[in-house]
Order: C-alpha cells, then sequence, then structure tokens
C-alpha cells in the first residue's frame, strides 16, 4: 500500500520560477526520501532527511519535514527544462525496511 | 563506480510463457528490491532481499512471481504464465546497509505481455 500521497499531482511552471510539492503520509517514520524520475524508468535519489531533522537543502533543492503534521514539501529553486520529471516521496516505517512510494507529482518545466 | 544494471531492457512476450528479469546491484550492497510500476503509478514493494537472511516476499502478488539471489549478488525475478496484468515497468535497487536504506536503482524493464 502507499503511504505516502504527494500533491499536486502535476504542476507546469516556467523556467527560472519555483517548483514546490508536497508529500503527507500515515505512519512514523524513521526518514523520508525524495526521487525524480524521468521518462517512466530508473529513479534517482535526490535527498534524505531523517524524522529528526527539520529542513535540509541539496544544491537549488529544499526540503521540509514536519512530523507533527507528517508532511513534507521538496522546493526546487529557479526551475529548468531539465527538471522536467516526475517526483516521488517515499517513507520507511520506523518498524520496517520496505520504502513506501506515493503516486508522484508530474513537473513539467516549460521554457 | 558502476550503478544497479538490470536486463533485459525491454521485454515483449506473449500470454501465457515465463519471463526472468536480472538485476546486477552495485558492489558491496547488501540490500536488495524488487518493485513494480505500473502507468502513471507509484512504485509497489515486490520482494527485499538482505544478505543471508530469508527474503521477504511479503509484496509478490501471486505464486507466479518469484525471486532468488545469488552468492549475495545477481538477483533474477521470475514470472510464471505471464498475464496481461503483469505488463509494467520492474525495478531493481539495491542499498549498502538496511539502516540508512537510501536506495539506488536500475533503469528497469519494460515488460509488455500480450
Amino acid at each position: 500500500s502507499q503511504q505516502g500521497e504527494e500533491d499536486p499531482q502535476a504542476l507546469s511552471i516556467q523556467e527560472g520560477e519555483n517548483a514546490t510539492m508536497n508529500c503527507s503520509y500515515k505512519t512514523s517514520i524513521n526518514n523520508l526520501q525524495w526521487y525524480r524520475q524521468n521518462s517512466g524508468r530508473g529513479l534517482v535519489h535526490l535527498i534524505l532527511i531523517r524524522s529528526n531533522e527539520r529542513e535540509k537543502h541539496s544544491g537549488r533543492l529544499r526540503v521540509t519535514l514536519d512530523t507533527s503534521k507528517k508532511s513534507s514539501s521538496l522546493l526546487i529553486t529557479a526551475s529548468r527544462a531539465a527538471d522536467t520529471a516526475s517526483y516521488f516521496c517515499a517513507t520507511d516505517d520506523s518498524n520496517d525496511y520496505k520504502l513506501s512510494f506515493g503516486a508522484g507529482t508530474t513537473v513539467t518545466v516549460r521554457a | 563506480g558502476a550503478g544497479v544494471s538490470q536486463s533485459p531492457s525491454n521485454k515483449v512476450t506473449e500470454k501465457g510463457k515465463d519471463v526472468e528479469l536480472r538485476c546486477d546491484p552495485i558492489s558491496g550492497h547488501t540490500a536488495l528490491y524488487w518493485y513494480r510500476q505500473s502507468l502513471g503509478q507509484g512504485l509497489e514493494f515486490l520482494i527485499y532481499f538482505q544478505g543471508n537472511s530469508a527474503p521477504d516476499k511479503s509484496g509478490l502478488p501471486s505464486d507466479r512471481f518469484s525471486a532468488e539471489r545469488t552468492g549475495g549478488s545477481v538477483s533474477t525475478l521470475t514470472i510464471q504464465r505471464t498475464q496481461q496484468e503483469d505488463s509494467a515497468v520492474y525495478l531493481c535497487a539495491s542499498s549498502h546497509h538496511q539502516g540508512y536504506n537510501e536506495q539506488f536503482f536500475g533503469p528497469g524493464t519494460r515488460l509488455t505481455v500480450l
């Protein structure tokens, strides 16, 4: 079953704008990860945030985690056409090692 | 260094035939995962291998699905008597150890059952 749910399902922005997507989950977690997928093939790990962290940065990516609300957000700043992809959040249950993925947010960056 | 590789990249088969999908994890990664992704959907967990422990098969959708991992490295996912609903992209991932759990994915095998 999918624990993470991304919102919105799809997002279209102009190059240079910021893109924000959210993820909500149901059970307590060890960590939350964000992945990117191009053209329906392999996923690329973007960033991992632990349950005791509130914010993390990696290049143009900023991830926040609010465990009280069981939610996370991924912000892509100064978007580029190459950022066009589907973005998934994944959580591992604190009692489990399996990752549960949401259905993803499809981001389209218009040149 | 080499990432996770999967073969074949595409497989078209007829309903009722058996297929084998292969995954070569990153060298030194003790954990290996198989997922399935149907069109426009998220990833569905299938099976997990960790070192020499018994695999977690809780995600396999039916007894037509099986997987093995030889020598703690290469893994094969076998689907017997394929059905049209088995059509999906099958993704393999590996990770260095269970606790950290950052997974590295292969490019996937796109399976089409006619």
